[in-house]
């Protein structure tokens, strides 16, 4: 089965720009997160969706950062404007969880290294 | 706050031997823990589940156990090889959370 898609693969822009990432979820998953890894650091949950509504986005600095989940598939992660801090690399995940059923797997796409110069 | 804690020093291990790996967390008590793997440039992989009324799994070469009591899992990887090298982390899917990684280097 495909796996979950990210793209692109690396940006790199300049502080006060903005940049969009984009990610596919496996299909009939419907559950998605999106993930901010800082180098030599574990995977920081900045959203999650359970198809197209948001369950928990406590994490996400909602001044600068936005997500979507379009009609509960593919989902965007926005920075704007982006920091020097905000470099690091951005995963998408996926899962079949719902509801009560937490207990799945995550699958992860490759991530997008962002570089904030 | 709750907390996932797992050894941030890199673990050196010769070929053929037992690698095992540590995982604490505080201040909540997760239904269960997900161990994944992590190579470089690449996002985590799956590998086990564990619950709580579950005190030990397997996976071919690959063990963990959950100590409620403790508040710890162990992850353990019997005659590792050199291709076992990369980043294991722990995760509390309840939670979202993810330790920072332990990383294994095994040398032939």
């Amino acid at each position: 089965e495909a796996g979950v898609a990210q793209s692109p693969r690396y940006k790199i822009i300049e502080k006060r720009q903005s940049v969009a990432f984009w990610c596919n979820p496996i299909s009939g998953h419907a559950t998605l997160y999106w993930y901010q890894q800082i180098l030599g650091q574990g995977p920081k949950l900045l959203i999650q969706f359970q198809n197209n509504g948001v369950v928990d986005d406590s994490q996400l600095p909602k001044d600068r950062f936005s997500a979507e989940r379009l009609k509960g598939v593919d989902s965007t992660l926005k920075i704007q404007p982006a920091k020097l801090e905000d470099s690091a690399v951005y995963l998408c995940a996926s899962s079949l969880g719902q509801g009560a059923r937490w207990d799945t797997e995550a699958f992860f796409g490759q991530g997008t290294r962002l570089t904030v110069v | 706050s709750q907390k996932i804690e797992q050894n941030s020093e890199a673990l050196n291990i010769q070929e053929g031997k037992t690698a095992t790996l540590t995982c604490n967390y505080t201040n909540y008590s997760p239904a269960y823990l997900q161990w994944y793997r992590q190579d470089p440039g690449r996002g985590p992989v799956f590998l086990l589940l564990i619950r709580e009324n579950e005190k030990e799994k397997r996976k071919e070469r690959l063990k963990v156990t959950f100590d409620t009591t403790l508040k710890q899992s162990l992850f353990h990887i019997t005659a590792s090889q050199p291709a076992d090298s990369a980043t294991y982390l722990c995760s509390s899917w309840g939670k979202f959370q993810f330790g920072a990684g332990t990383q294994v280097v095994v040398t032939p």
